[in-house]
């Protein structure tokens, strides 16, 4: 069964520190994998997307990396701030199908 | 608009009376999804649209779940005899194709409690 499963299930960091998020799939063939961030009470909103060629990617403080051998991915947020604290959820689509996986997310806490 | 609109933000019904939920796509975007997050569980598909194609409903439920898209644009998502177990945020996604190479935009959501 393809599966997405994410790591931890929470956290709670200080203002300024780093943070890694880690996502394991079982989707075959692989595709691509996106990183999302969900704000309470807003819908997910696309952090990156990638592609089975791509190893790292960037997006301001939000570095994702992957390893399609060993099928991990990872969310690096560096120098954290208040507005980081969400929920981020990692994405695979469905082999052969329109549908997508989505992991159960990280529920990330910066403090002050 | 720019993004994606759903309507009502938050709805609160008793158990087992009917509610619909109002999705706008972008503009354009001929896939539509509809999907279901309840706490602290990931997101679960409920139906997609794709065009004028015949939708795909092996997500929804029961047969309470309805949902259709008109003129290939907005899409209403109906619940029947609303249950306890049917409180979640309902999401909205749209992609300009369908296929995992296209990115999915997300709608706010609608809050649904059922009392």
């Amino acid at each position: 069964k393809n599966q997405v499963e994410q790591s931890p299930q929470s956290l709670i960091i200080l203002e300024g520190k780093n943070c890694t998020l880690q996502c394991n799939y079982t989707v075959s063939p692989f595709s691509n994998l996106r990183w999302y961030k969900q704000d309470t009470g807003r819908g997910p909103v696309s952090l990156t997307i990638m592609t089975f060629s791509e190893n790292t990617k960037s997006n301001g403080r939000y570095t994702a990396t992957l390893d399609a051998d060993t099928k991990q991915s990872s969310l690096h947020i560096t120098a954290s701030q208040l507005s980081d604290s969400a929920s981020y959820i990692c994405v695979v689509p469905d082999s052969g199908t329109y549908k997508y996986i989505f992991g159960t997310g990280t529920r990330l806490k910066v403090l002050a | 608009g720019a993004g994606v609109s759903q309507s009502p933000s938050n709805k609160v019904t008793e158990k087992g009376k009917d509610v619909e939920l109002r999705c706008d796509p972008i503009s354009g975007h001929t896939a539509l999804y509809w999907y279901r997050q309840s706490l602290g569980q990931g997101l679960e598909f409920l139906i997609y649209f794709q065009g004028n194609s015949a939708p795909d409903k092996s997500g929804l439920p029961s047969d309470r779940f309805s949902a259709e898209r008109t003129g290939g644009s907005v899409s209403t998502l109906t619940i029947q005899r609303t249950q306890q177990e049917d409180s979640a945020v309902y999401l909205c996604a749209s992609s300009l194709m369908p296929g995992g190479s296209y990115e999915q935009y997300f709608g706010p959501g609608t809050r649904l409690t059922v009392t």
